[in-house]
């Protein structure tokens, strides 16, 4: 089965604070993406990946950065969050960048910044 | 543009009775892929069922079935004889096959409540 985890479940930051958001997958995927989830607005794709050192904005990049330095990882930094910036987080990955492949999902990093 | 609505915010049934979740779409492309992932108060998102644009066979799985419509650009879901289990946030999504960089476009969700 494929596990895609993500370091932290629950997380408090302050503003101005530098906010680092890890995800790993163990089944040697090529593709990693980094949602929010808001109430009412679904998931919306911050970055993602295809590929080590490769990325691409999502709908919604402003204010994140990603970091892609071994396959198996992908970082959301977060420069200076924001009180805009409480949200759901949730990380997925696919096999490839293949539209038909399903994405796997990690349980999500609940990010509260006061 | 492709665009993904499901309508409905929020449904609550009572256990065992039969519910379905609509989702309508967008898209400007004849290959096409439409996703259902199920969202438990766990948090993860965990995928349903792929469909491919040209294959318009409706699917059963147990309880679960699924109408895809594309005379009326929709994809429906069903769950027959819910059971509390069944709570959780539904959304369906969209993939087109323009491009290898590919994304999914989400619906906003449906939250279903299972009352016992």
């Amino acid at each position: 089965d494929v596990k895609v985890t993500q370091s932290s479940r629950y997380l408090v930051k302050r503003t101005g604070e530098k906010v680092f958001l890890e995800c790993v997958q163990d089944m040697d995927h090529e593709n990693m993406f980094w949602y929010r989830q808001d109430p009412g607005l679904g998931l919306r794709l911050i970055y993602f990946s295809y590929d080590v050192k490769m990325k691409e904005k999502g709908d919604i990049p402003e204010g994140y950065s990603v970091s892609r330095e071994k396959k198996e990882r992908f970082s959301l930094i977060l420069e200076s969050a924001s009180t805009n910036q409480t949200s759901m987080y949730l990380c997925a990955s696919s096999y490839d960048r293949d539209p038909r492949r399903e994405q796997y999902f990690g349980p999500g990093t609940r990010l509260t910044v006061t | 543009a492709q665009k993904v609505t499901q309508a409905q915010t929020e449904i609550s049934v009572v256990e065992k009775e039969d519910v379905t979740l609509d989702c309508v779409y967008e898209t400007r492309d004849t290959t096409y892929y439409l996703f259902w992932y199920k969202q438990p108060p766990s948090g993860e998102l965990v995928f349903l069922i792929r469909r491919n644009s040209f294959d318009e066979q409706n699917e059963i799985s147990g309880r679960y079935s699924w109408n895809f419509q594309k005379s009326t650009s929709s994809f429906n879901f069903t769950i027959t004889a819910s059971q509390v289990v069944d709570s959780a946030v539904y959304f369906c999504a969209l993939s087109e096959a323009k491009d290898s960089n590919y994304q999914l476009i989400w619906g906003a969700g449906t939250k279903l409540i299972i009352k016992p």
